[in-house]
């Protein structure tokens, strides 16, 4: 199994669906969870981080499942400029080290 | 505040040579990752580097690739002797001092340098 797993789509949809994903891991020692976002050949972009209580920034909702060591995310009223890869992206331990999924390809169609 | 700066953006070696990638952090960071991304695959860690200390380097492969992070100057990614198989785009992230949990994913990227071994 591999650490991060997480559904490659890619989504299509229309402009303003609402749209999730979702990501899990193995590990269940781990302490932070983070999406970001890679446009095509360009540098990944931290969109957010997701805390056990569950966040949400604008149309941006992230969820925690410490139970059954998954995150999501939920994009509301999706705009074009949302194309993009979203990578899950998680800390397992005390090293620093980041574990990354490889991502989930988000196509919003006009 | 300039950001992560990377160079060169692109970088064309052939089989056999050596390649540099440079990184220099944003200012106050110093902690150092750098990362590689093959076609159509996700970020695979590397090496994290502080200031003169390589403090994980589980995933460097173990022949023909080093890295260090002097006291002054950029971090340095060397692959000697490249092959086909290392072309990829390099991204080397910064990070802040702060230990804490929850400072760590806060990574800062640079916009990557994508080598191509021909």
């Amino acid at each position: 199994r591999k650490e991060v797993e997480q559904d490659p789509g890619p989504f299509n949809v229309p402009e303003g669906a609402t749209v999730a994903f979702n990501c899990t891991y193995s590990n269940s020692a781990s302490q932070s969870f983070f999406w970001y976002r890679q446009d095509c050949r360009k540098e990944p972009k931290l969109l957010m981080s997701v805390y056990s209580s569950g966040n949400e920034d604008g149309r941006f909702t992230a969820q925690l499942n410490r139970a059954s060591q998954y995150i999501s995310l939920l994009i509301r009223d999706s705009k074009l400029s949302d194309s993009a890869t979203y990578l899950c992206v998680v800390n397992a331990g005390n090293n620093r080290k980041l574990i990354w999924g490889l991502g989930t390809s988000l196509a919003v169609n006009p | 505040n300039a950001g992560v700066m990377q160079n060169p953006r692109h970088l064309v070696r052939r089989r056999g040579q050596e390649a540099r990638l440079r990184c220099s952090p944003m200012k106050g960071h110093s902690h150092v990752y750098w990362y590689r991304q093959l076609p159509e695959e996700g970020l695979k860690f590397m090496v994290y580097l502080q200031k003169e200390n390589i403090i994980d380097e589980s995933g460097m492969p173990k022949e023909r690739f080093s890295a260090e992070f002097p006291k002054e100057g950029p971090s340095i990614l060397r692959i000697q002797q490249v092959v086909r198989g290392d072309s990829a785009a390099y991204f080397c992230a910064s990070s802040p001092r702060q230990e804490s949990p929850s400072s760590l994913g806060r990574a800062f990227f640079g916009q990557g340098t994508r080598l191509t071994v021909v």
